[in-house]
């Protein structure tokens, strides 16, 4: 079975601070992993995702499979980083499994 | 704007009525995706297309639920019956061939009295 787990609901930073949004997946193949993120208003969309291996709005995330976790950080959050973050699994088909996703929310 | 888009934005009916939904894909992407999102979940695949052809369906979708893709354009999400418990944001996607990206139309929600 496929399952993607944010663990946390909930994240509430203040401008500056590292943020880590926390994702661990299960799935007996190779995953293809992603990030999606819905800014307020706006429709989901890719913020990355682990084959790309880059850096966006200068988030990262790296694929441990040993662990497997797909966790996102950021080192200085900004406040239009504020934000619905779902992390999301492909494997095997086309469709994407997704977690139940996180609020980041970035104060002044 | 060139993106996904779906019709309509809120639909609210009774419980029993059917109600379809459209989604527009982006042009020339072949693969179409449609997910169901309820209050604090995330997005839970329903179906796919690829053209017109429907490749994979989730055992979420009941056989009150039917999706079309006659053209292998637009898509049709076709609830019969509905339920209170089918009341969702229902979110159309699209894609190109084999690039991973899936967009995303600003999705339909449904409220079933």
């Amino acid at each position: 079975a496929q399952r993607v787990t944010q663990p946390e609901k909930l994240l509430s930073v203040f401008k500056g601070a590292p943020v880590e949004l926390k994702c661990n997946y299960s799935y007996s193949g190779s995953p293809e992993l992603f990030w999606y993120v819905q800014y307020s208003r706006q429709r989901l969309q890719l913020l990355l995702r682990h084959i790309s291996r880059e850096s966006i709005k200068g988030f990262t995330a790296d694929l441990n499979k040993g662990e497997t976790s797909f966790h996102l950080k950021k080192p200085f959050a900004q406040e239009e980083d504020s934000a619905m973050y779902y992390c999301a699994l492909k494997g095997g088909s086309e469709k994407l499994v997704f977690g139940k996703g996180m609020k980041l929310t970035v104060n002044p | 704007d060139t993106g996904v888009s779906q019709n309509p934005r809120h639909k609210i009916t009774k419980r029993g009525q059917n109600v379809t939904f459209r989604c527009d894909p982006i042009s020339e992407h072949n693969r179409l995706y449609w997910y169901r999102q309820t209050l604090g979940q995330g997005p839970e695949f329903l179906t796919y297309f690829q053209n017109e052809a429907q490749l994979e369906k989730s055992r979420l979708l009941s056989d009150r639920f039917s999706a079309e893709r006659p053209k292998g354009s637009f898509s049709t999400l076709e609830i019969q019956r509905t339920e209170q418990g089918d009341s969702a944001m229902y979110l159309c996607a699209s894609s190109l061939g084999s690039t991973l990206e899936q967009f995303f139309g600003p999705g339909t929600r449904l409220t079933v009295l």
